[in-house]
């Protein structure tokens, strides 16, 4: 079975602080995508990155980085120096490669509230 | 980038009429697309997976005959939600795939 677990509801933060969304997924495949997904108030899903799980090295963006940790089935995204426009819900999800789709399993997403 | 278009973003309709909502990728060809429905403060739940030129498949627990796909080009993906009722009230968000997953804008269907 497949399953992606962001155990945070939500988290509040002022803004300039650092901040980890937690993401711990279950998969039985062999390679499978990792994602994160940014929803605004206005609804729709902004893609923040895609991660395959041959690939452990860390990333970068700007404020952003992500931690793949295969040996511990996680992949977690923390934010440098907050701000305001940060604030929404953060979705993690696990897409197979195998089986001919390419639907994705989110989490429960986890919403953030930076405040000034 | 990819461009997936939802419409509409917003619909309110009277309980017992039908509903639907269109899901366009703009510059590429979609051979699949996925329907997700969304309560408020919950994550996206896969309802179903429209595949062009056949039946849609969908996930365990929704109703084929309420939520009727149909996805008729490469480009467009419909959602009809029939005969609806206060609890079909949602948000719904499709999207089509390449390497990444893009998704419409959503569309928030209140039934009154």
């Amino acid at each position: 079975a497949q399953k992606v677990t962001q155990a945070q509801t939500e988290i509040s933060v002022v803004e300039k602080e650092d901040v980890t969304l937690d993401c711990v997924y279950e998969t039985r495949d062999t390679t499978y995508y990792l994602f994160w997904y940014k929803q605004p108030p206005s609804g729709e899903l902004v893609f923040l990155i895609r991660r395959n799980s041959f690939d452990e090295q860390n990333e970068i963006s700007g404020r952003y980085s992500w931690n793949f940790q295969k040996s511990t089935s996680s992949f977690n995204f923390t934010i440098t120096a907050s701000q305001v426009v940060d604030s929404a819900v953060y979705f993690c999800a696990l897409r197979r490669v195998s089986g001919g789709y390419n639907k994705l399993i989110f989490g429960a997403g986890t919403r953030l509230a930076v405040h000034p | 980038g990819a461009v997936v278009s939802q419409h509409p973003s917003r619909v309110i309709c009277k309980s017992g009429t039908s509903v639907k909502i269109e899901c366009r990728s703009l510059d590429f060809q979609a051979t699949t697309m996925f329907w997700y429905r969304q309560f408020p403060k919950q994550s996206l739940m896969l309802m179903a997976t429209s595949n062009e030129g056949s039946k849609a498949t969908y996930e365990q627990g929704v109703e084929k005959d309420k939520f009727l796909i149909n996805h008729a080009s490469l480009t467009l993906s419909t959602l009809t939600v029939t005969s609806a009722h206060p609890e079909d009230s949602s948000f719904y968000i499709c999207s089509a795939s390449t390497y990444e997953a893009f998704f419409g804008q959503g569309t928030r269907l209140t039934v009154v």
